[in-house]
């Protein structure tokens, strides 16, 4: 079944506390991003990435690293999270690049809480 | 920069009625523009898509059709049925050269009554 992985689903952790939340698509796309959703403020993107060894600040990447080692996984690392960071994050993917039909696969979420 | 505007919510309908949400957007170039759907405790879904101006999009008998001339995507059902009850998102791409973006609206949260 094609779809995109993200792990965990929900993690609860302090200030400080370094975290990585993985995602993996089985679909052999190479455009990947994360967004979070925030009430009252839709989603917005964090990071892509075009390819692998390619990423690139997407609207708030403050606060956030990615890397892109191999083609299927994406993974979003919070280094020092903050409380404002508390979020949902959902990582999404696409095969195409350029101009084309702009439908991006996601997963299922991770909810994220920073004390 | 490019933005898209929808209705805000909540928004309460009862089984059968006809939906509408409303989206404009903002944008330099031609986008294309979707309408996403979030059942509850899911990721997105696209729900349709329309590349083009005048172009229809149509899904599980939702519509919207591309609007250059009042850059709007609204989204419309003639019968909505419980199942339904989700959060719509309205959605813009611009392929900007090393990005290909998503631009959402906030976001209607629809919730349909038996």
């Amino acid at each position: 079944e094609a779809q995109v992985t993200q792990n965990p689903r929900y993690l609860i952790t302090v200030t400080g506390k370094k975290l990585t939340v993985t995602c993996s698509q089985n679909m052999n796309h190479e455009y990947m991003s994360w967004y979070r959703q925030d009430p009252g403020l839709g989603l917005r993107q964090i990071y892509y990435s075009m390819n692998v060894e390619v990423t690139d600040k997407g609207d708030v990447p403050e606060g956030y690293k990615v890397s892109r080692k191999e083609k299927r996984n994406f993974p979003l690392i919070l280094e020092s999270p903050s409380p404002n960071q508390t979020s949902l994050y959902f990582c999404a993917s696409t095969k195409r690049q350029g101009a084309d039909t702009g439908e991006l696969f996601f997963g299922e979420g991770s909810r994220l809480t920073v004390l | 920069g490019d933005s898209v505007t929808q209705m805000e919510g909540p928004v309460t309908l009862s089984e059968e009625a006809f939906l509408t949400i409303n989206c404009t957007y903002t944008a330099t170039g031609y986008p294309s523009l979707f309408w996403y759907v979030q059942y509850p405790g899911e990721g997105l879904q696209l729900l349709l898509k329309a590349t083009k101006a005048d172009d229809k999009g149509s899904n599980k008998g939702f519509e919207a059709t591309y609007r250059k001339e009042t850059t709007s995507f609204h989204l419309e059902k003639g019968s909505v049925q419980v199942s339904d009850s989700a959060v719509y998102f309205c959605a813009l791409s611009e392929y900007g050269g090393s990005n290909y973006k998503l631009t959402f609206g906030k976001g209607t949260l629809l919730t349909v009554n038996p």
